[in-house]
């Protein structure tokens, strides 16, 4: 069964990094494009990045651009999000999501579990 | 940037009621619209994909409808495990996004 588990979350100060990760299994993941959206707490959803199945395209929105970096390894089957220049308007549950479809962008059949990212001094 | 607004914000229902909601984007997107259900602590479940396509598993008093800028999801026959927020996507274009959420509660 398709599985995704994010990791790397955390307590972190701003102005720091954080790097969160997305293993991925049950599914060919160098068919598909990834996303990462995020959910502020009690709030609604925000997607913040994406990267086509073969990396070759990246994505991001307006308020992580120049900060975070999305990144993949088809051999290990896994997504990467490098978190930089971390704000306090950056602490959300932060989602790995596949596409439903070959084709970027689509929706999302599958997501993670969500990994906890809290940026505070 | 494609905005994506939903209506209404919250709505309280009771089981067996049949309720609508609507999302509008802000220029036209075809039929690239998806709809998710949330439950607390829980990650988006899809419902619904290309406004109207039913996802594999997902109850069939589940429907969508709509095109271009406006779009319904419907539950025909409300279930006590339907109360949950329900949101749009849009994957027209990137970057994607969200509405911001319309919260179903039982009346």
């Amino acid at each position: 069964q398709v599985q995704l588990v994010e990791s790397g979350g955390g307590v972190v100060q701003p102005g720091r990094s954080l790097r969160l990760s997305c293993a991925a299994s049950g599914f060919t993941f160098s068919r598909y494009g990834i996303h990462w959206v995020r959910q502020a707490p009690g709030k609604g959803l925000e997607w913040v990045a994406a990267i086509s199945n073969d990396g070759s395209n990246k994505y991001y929105a307006d308020s992580v651009k120049g900060r975070f970096i999305i990144s993949r390894d088809n051999s290990k089957n896994t997504l990467y999000l490098q978190m930089n220049s971390l704000r306090t308007e950056d602490t959300a549950v932060y989602y790995c999501a596949k596409e439903v479809a070959t084709v970027t962008p689509s929706p999302f059949d599958y997501w993670g579990q969500g990994t906890l990212v809290t940026v505070s001094s | 940037d494609i905005q994506m607004t939903q209506s209404p914000s919250s709505v309280s229902a009771s089981v067996g009621d049949r309720v609508t909601f609507t999302c509008r984007a802000s220029q036209g997107i075809s039929n690239w619209l998806a709809w998710y259900q949330q439950k607390p602590g829980k990650a988006p479940k899809l419902l619904i994909y290309a406004a109207s396509s039913l996802q594999s598993g997902v109850p069939s008093r589940f429907s969508g409808s709509g095109s271009g800028t406006d779009f319904t999801l419907t539950i025909s026959s409300l279930q006590p495990e339907d109360f949950a927020t329900y949101y749009c996507q849009q994957a027209n274009s990137f970057p994607s996004t969200f509405g911001q959420g319309t919260k179903l509660e039982i009346k």
